[in-house]
């Protein structure tokens, strides 16, 4: 099974800045998708971003863009003018075509967004 | 567009009783899958259906967890007898299609268990 390390359990930016989650993942395919999910304390999961791995450049949306490295198999997101709406759990994931289009996640950084 | 529907949302139950869950997933998504997530940890996959045929359940806990989706649409999932390390969230999420990798898993808000 693929695995997915994210080595930040939690992470504080002050409200306006921009913070970096980093996400690593090891995996022999050539051809998957990342993402990350934002999961607020009321729990539903939602989708912040995604990237193909055949595609070198990197996907953004708004406020929220992404690094992604192959080669390093690491896949960062960035969030710039941090908002307090902010404040969730985040996590990367991956999905695969080899494992019945399975989703992989990591183990979540806990993000708080200081006023 | 209605979103994934979980219930219950919270649910407190002895150790040794069962459980169930009921997910309706959004209309035409053809895979639904259950998570296990442990407080702290990311969500684990329990099961995975394509239609109303099972892809993977090779981490379910086959003993004593049990899941069907009827009819390739709704699915229960079940716990009989529960154990105090069952206690955790039970997410639910859906797809639209299987094989397109770039389709996002949309989730519904989770079962909150305690099993005391």
């Amino acid at each position: 099974a693929q695995t997915v390390t994210q080595s930040q359990p939690e992470m504080s930016v002050q409200e306006a800045e921009t913070v970096t989650l980093s996400c690593t993942y090891d995996t022999s395919e050539s051809d998957y998708y990342l993402f990350w999910y934002k999961q607020p304390p009321s729990r539903q999961m939602i989708l912040v971003i995604r990237q193909e791995a055949y595609k070198q450049q990197n996907a953004t949306e708004n406020r929220f863009s992404v690094n992604f490295q192959k080669a390093a198999k690491s896949f960062s997101l960035k969030i710039s003018d941090s908002q307090l709406g902010d404040a969730a759990m985040y996590f990367c994931a991956y999905r695969s075509p080899n494992t019945g289009n399975q989703f992989y996640f990591g183990t979540g950084t806990s993000l708080t967004v200081i006023p | 567009e209605a979103g994934v529907a979980q219930s219950p949302r919270y649910k407190i139950i002895e150790k040794r009783q069962s459980v169930a869950f009921w997910c309706n997933p959004i209309s035409g998504h053809a895979t639904l899958y259950w998570y296990q997530q442990i407080l702290g940890q990311g969500p684990k996959l329990l099961i995975q259906f394509q239609n109303n045929g099972v892809v993977d359940d090779s981490q379910l806990p086959k003993d004593r967890f049990s899941a069907e989706r009827l009819k390739g649409v709704d699915s229960t999932l079940k716990i009989q007898p529960a154990k105090l390390e069952d206690s955790a969230v039970y997410l639910c999420a859906s797809s639209f299609l299987g094989t397109a990798l770039n389709t996002e898993a949309f989730f519904g808000q989770g079962t909150r268990l305690t099993v005391v």
